[in-house]
């Protein structure tokens, strides 16, 4: 599996702050990019996801942006809030998600009130 | 429904032990994976099925570890025999892509083994 690299490891934002988060991968036959976030003592959960023939979209607070040439993505959450604080990973798959997923490191976010 | 369900969802075994996770897919689901998480390592995938049959075993670390999946409502990873690194929270996924899927992986709430 290809790698997905993620930064950064932590992030700190004030409450209402715009929090980003930026992956970047290798594979150019990834054809899936979604974002999980984790709670301590969870599964991951899916968030938002993208496929590379769009190159933004958007759900409620949380955007995903997506540049093909310079194989990178980043999530945006907008007015962020303490109970976004969480880990989150971004990851990577071909066939549409169904080969599994190569995942980023992790970014602990917190929130501050 | 109820999600991917996992057991045990703590598990802690002696080194040399036999240690079997199991994990039931959501209903409906084709695929299933099995997902590892360490600090050191992330989230790393071991093995997925379609249609119960394993498609990729390229990231199973070694042949103390093997996984099954009998029928589509029940999947195995076991260890034999177990080691103190073999310590992660282990993940279950499961999701569909056929016509009317979800087109996404659902996770279990994962395993947390320690192995001492």
């Amino acid at each position: 599996q290809q790698q997905v690299k993620q930064s950064p490891q932590s992030l700190i934002v004030q409450k209402g702050g715009i929090s980003i988060i930026n992956c970047a991968y290798e594979n150019t036959a990834f054809d899936y990019f979604p974002w999980y976030q984790q709670f301590p003592g969870k599964g991951p959960a899916l968030l938002i996801a993208i496929r590379p023939d769009v190159s933004e979209k958007k759900e409620g607070r949380f955007t995903i942006s997506f540049n093909k040439s310079a194989k990178q993505f980043s999530l945006h959450i907008m007015d962020s809030q303490p109970g976004d604080s969480a880990t989150y990973f971004c990851a990577a798959s071909s066939g549409g998600g169904a080969d599994g997923l190569t995942f980023g490191k992790g970014t602990h976010l917190i929130i501050q009130p | 429904d109820a999600g991917v369900i996992q057991s045990p969802r703590h598990e802690v075994t002696e080194m040399g032990q036999e240690v079997t996770l199991r994990c039931k897919p959501i209903s409906g689901h084709d695929y299933l994976f099995w997902y590892r998480q360490t600090m050191m390592r992330g989230l790393e995938l071991l093995i997925y099925f379609n249609n119960n049959v394993p498609i990729d075993d390229s990231g199973m670390p070694e042949d103390r570890f093997s996984a099954k999946m009998p029928n589509a409502s029940f999947s195995t990873l076991k260890i034999q025999p177990s080691e103190p690194r073999d310590s992660a929270v282990y993940f279950c996924a499961s999701g569909s892509w056929s016509r009317g899927g979800a087109d996404t992986q659902y996770f279990g709430p994962g395993t947390r083994l320690t192995v001492l």
